[in-house]
């Protein structure tokens, strides 16, 4: 079982849809968790951290399961500019080191 | 502030050459972390710097991989001989010391031929 699953898409959305996508991951040790953006060619990004109560940066939300080991990002009012791929990624429990997902590709059309 | 940065941005070797990439974190912090993106597979951690010390190499595929922090500032990665499977996006990332963020440099596209 991978340490980190996504969907990997591509999911295709018009510009204004909501969007949502999810992340399971397999070590109930782990304590950090980040969804990350990386557009194409470039370096991962934080997009935001994922807190047990769930938080809100905008129009992106991200919740917390601990007991289902399952992580959501919801994006409102998708922009074009949020076209790119979405990592779910959390910490090795061993440490710092960050354990990613394979990411899920989100296209925003006009 | 200037960012994490990575010399060459891409490599194309040879087979059982040599090759070194470079990493310049961010001034300041004492993490610094290598993780690397093969074709199709997801980022993987290779391996992390305290200062100039080696943390956690838990990642690192092989003896053929060798990674170096002199003075606790650049870090480099060598890899000899390289091998058609270590073709890759190499990423380079740092943070302050605590569970703050890592910073992503840009990469090295490694492409062994």
């Amino acid at each position: 079982r991978k340490e980190v699953e996504q969907d990997p898409g591509p999911f295709n959305v018009p510009e204004g849809a909501t969007v949502a996508f999810n992340c399971t991951y397999s070590n109930s040790a782990s304590q950090s968790f980040f969804w990350y953006r990386q557009d194409c060619r470039k370096e991962p990004k934080l997009l935001m951290s994922v807190y047990s109560s769930g938080n809100e940066d905008g129009r992106f939300t991200a919740q917390l399961n601990r007991a289902s080991q399952y992580i959501s990002l919801l994006i409102r009012d998708s922009k074009l500019s949020d076209s790119a791929t979405y990592l779910c990624v959390v910490n090795a429990p061993s440490g710092t080191a960050l354990i990613f997902g394979k990411g899920t590709t989100l296209s925003v059309s006009s | 502030e200037a960012g994490v940065t990575q010399f060459p941005s891409h490599s194309v070797i040879e087979k059982g050459q040599t090759v070194t990439l470079r990493c310049d974190p961010i001034s300041g912090h004492d993490n610094l972390y290598w993780y690397r993106r093969v074709m199709g597979k997801e980022i993987k951690f290779l391996l992390h710097f305290v200062k100039e010390s080696k943390q956690d190499e838990s990642g690192m595929p092989n003896n053929r991989f060798l990674a170096e922090r002199t003075g606790g500032t650049y870090s480099t990665l060598k890899v000899q001989p390289a091998e058609l499977e270590d073709s890759g996006v190499y990423f380079c990332a740092s943070s302050p010391p605590g569970p703050y963020e890592q910073y992503f440099g840009p990469g090295t596209r490694l492409t062994v031929t």
